[in-house]
């Protein structure tokens, strides 16, 4: 069974850092890309980081570029979010998510979608 | 970036209802487009990729349909347990945006 487990939220005052993780099982680990995605309180979602299966390709959005760091130990399957200069609008429930590659009935590819989540684990960023 | 629109914003529908969601990008994500079912305090979970391919184990009420920039999220016949937000993501480019989601009342 494929399981994500995330860890290491909590609470960080304006300009700290924290650094969260996520532990996988059930499969393959350094066959498969991971990225991370948070969710506001009430809000929608939105992806933040994603990093290539071997770890030589990251990309990350706009709002957490040169602040956040993704990384991945595959000797560990877990991949890790590292969060610097956190501002109070990082507070989410950061959820990592497993990206896994379709291909249609002619072997043609259809993209990558994040088809296994973690339960997610709360930021908060409050003095 | 690749704005994704949804409406409507939330819908209200009974048991045995058909419903549709849109979903219209910003400009061309040819059909790497997915759908993900949410239920409140829980993960995502992916339903449609590739803008029609139903995921492994989700029941066939749920299709998908579109291409380019206009997407939608057909659910046949409601179930009580179809109450969620459901939000569409365009997979594309990086970086990867999401809907504003749906929110599904039974």
């Amino acid at each position: 069974e494929v399981q994500l487990v995330e860890s290491g939220g909590g609470l960080v005052q304006p300009g700290g850092s924290l650094k969260i993780s996520c532990a996988a099982s059930g499969f393959t680990f350094n066959n498969y890309e991971m990225n991370w995605v948070r969710q506001a309180p009430g809000k929608g979602l939105e992806w933040v980081s994603y990093i290539s299966s071997s770890g030589n390709t990251v990309f990350y959005a706009g709002s957490v570029k040169g602040r956040f760091t993704i990384s991945r130990d595959n000797a560990k399957n877990s991949v890790y979010l590292q969060m610097n200069s956190l501002r109070a609008e990082d507070t989410a429930v950061y959820y990592c998510a497993r990206r896994t590659y379709y291909y249609d009935s002619r072997g043609h590819g259809v993209g990558g979608y994040f088809d296994y989540w973690g339960q997610g684990t709360q930021v908060t960023v409050s003095s | 970036d690749i704005q994704m629109t949804q409406s409507p914003s939330s819908v209200s529908a009974s048991v045995g209802d058909r419903v549709t969601i849109t979903c219209r990008a910003s400009q061309g994500v040819t059909n790497w487009l997915a759908w993900y079912q949410q239920m409140p305090g829980k993960a995502p979970k992916l339903l449609i990729y590739a803008a029609s391919g139903l995921q492994s184990g989700v029941p066939s009420r749920f299709s998908g349909s579109g291409s380019g920039t206009d997407f939608t999220l057909t659910i046949s016949s409601l179930q009580p347990e179809d109450s969620a937000t459901y939000f569409c993501q365009q997979a594309n480019t990086f970086p990867y945006t999401f809907g504003q989601g749906t929110k599904l009342e039974i």
